[in-house]
């Protein structure tokens, strides 16, 4: 069983709606919850990141983390065309140790 | 900052043949690593190092090798290249206590 999973899609919405983005987990003494977006051709980079359980908010962009689910989300709201990427979650037991990346999904969204 | 620098862009490999990726960072980070990226497969983490001098193995090791002789430099070495290591390649740095982790451009290689 892989440490994460995540549904690679593709997902393709219309300019302005509601996205929700998930990952599922296996092992229970993560911490710490990563979303990354990565452009086609480049290196991922870090959008948001969520210490434990609870919601974070930034901007359009909504993490949440249920550790007793082991489920973690990322919504955006109002969604730009310029949103579409790969959406990439991740996480460590530790700042300090290794990170466990989800295969990614594929967003479109169309103008 | 130029931030994380790899080179090259883009190899192409005949099988049997060596070469070495290279990564350079200058954001004073430790922790450096390299991770190769594979459709449906995400970002597996192939060799990481916590400081000059120390290095270790990820979950795909087989065929790399690496050394990181100074902070700044931390290179990916192919042995003896194979099909199976057809890839696009990111060197990654991560400051103290840091959930962030910064990417270089990638390395796109194919072996044929």
């Amino acid at each position: 069983q892989k440490e994460v999973e995540q549904d690679p899609g593709p997902l393709s919405v219309p300019e302005g709606a509601i996205v929700s983005l998930n990952c599922t987990y296996s092992n229970s003494a993560f911490q710490y919850f990563m979303w990354y977006r990565q452009y086609s051709r480049k290196g991922p980079e870090l959008l948001m990141y969520t210490y434990s359980s609870g919601n974070k908010e930034d901007g359009r962009f909504t993490a949440q983390v249920d550790k007793s689910s082991k489920y973690i989300s990322l919504f955006i709201r109002d969604s730009q065309p310029s949103d579409s990427a790969t959406y990439l979650c991740a996480m460590s037991v530790n700042t300090g140790n290794q990170f466990y990346f989800g295969t990614g999904t594929s967003l479109t969204v169309i103008p | 900052n130029a931030g994380v620098t790899q080179t090259p862009k883009f190899q192409v490999l005949k099988t049997g043949q060596s070469m070495t990726l290279q990564c350079a960072q200058d954001m004073n980070h430790e922790y450096m690593s390299w991770y190769r990226q594979d459709p449906g497969m995400g970002l597996r983490l192939i060799h990481y190092s916590v400081g000059a001098g120390i290095t270790d193995q990820g979950e795909v090791p087989n065929g790399y090798n690496v050394s990181r002789s100074t902070t700044e430099d931390f290179p990916l070495r192919l042995l003896s290249a194979a099909p199976s290591q057809t890839s696009v390649y990111f060197c990654a740095s991560r400051g103290p206590g840091g959930t962030e982790a910064f990417f270089g451009q990638g390395t796109r290689l194919t072996v044929v």
